[in-house]
């Protein structure tokens, strides 16, 4: 059981140019979300679904697209990237409101900087 | 997290217990969580507490809720230096997370 696969692990873009991380879960958990991590600034919410065909901004969506075509697939997609996106990107899931107690699993994240 | 807060630091010596503290704003949150990152990895999920529960304790790990004043404490018994971490608390609300900044725990031995 893999849990939450992300890839890459690492990646060095230049500004302006565009990528796609990619997530996938095969644990048919109906949540979805993912975060940025910087320091001192904890976690913050980037997009999340609730389900296939469903997604919604979280606090810092700018920048950020998002779509949700299968249960198991998440991919977030930088459209132009800028310095201000180097972070390291966590996607993680969760089994809906039958999985309450199980909270969040996590990916090991994706490194990424832009110069 | 703009909902969720905790303090940045927190240093103990082994042996002694730890207690991380944290205040979330959202009283309809249902449950409440303590999660775990130590370096280059992702966040793990270390234990839970239904906001109909006060306390709830799991072997080394006792959680406080207080909702009258939104206040989350995780204590950590006999701290180790395995603990050493960042421990994040958070809150789930219509299907988001919400977490805090973390709190980056040392022990030093």
């Amino acid at each position: 059981n893999a849990g939450v696969t992300q890839t890459p692990k690492f990646q060095v873009l230049k500004t302006g140019q565009s990528m796609t991380l990619q997530c996938a879960q095969d644990m048919n958990h109906e949540y979805m979300s993912w975060y940025r991590q910087d320091p001192g600034m904890g976690l913050r919410l980037i997009h999340y679904s609730v389900g296939a065909g469903i997604t919604d901004q979280g606090e810092v969506p700018n920048g950020y697209n998002v779509s949700r075509s299968t249960t198991e697939d998440f991919p977030l997609r930088l459209l132009s990237a800028a310095p201000s996106q180097t972070s390291v990107y966590f996607c993680a899931s969760s089994d809906g409101q039958a999985g309450r107690r199980m909270g969040y699993t996590f990916g090991s994240g994706t490194r990424l900087t832009v110069v | 997290g703009e909902d969720v807060e905790q303090s940045l630091f927190l240093s103990v010596r082994e042996g002694d217990s730890s207690v991380i503290n944290c205040t979330y704003t959202d009283s309809s949150s249902t449950y409440l969580y303590w999660y775990k990152q130590e370096p280059g990895a992702g966040l793990q999920l270390l234990t839970y507490i239904f906001s109909n529960m006060d306390m709830k304790q799991d072997q080394r790990l006792t959680v406080l809720l207080n909702k009258k004043d939104k206040h989350l404490s995780l204590r950590i018994a006999d701290t180790q230096t395995g603990d050493s971490a960042i421990y994040f608390c958070a809150e789930l609300l219509s299907g988001k997370s919400t977490f805090g900044d973390g709190t980056t725990l040392t022990v030093k031995p």
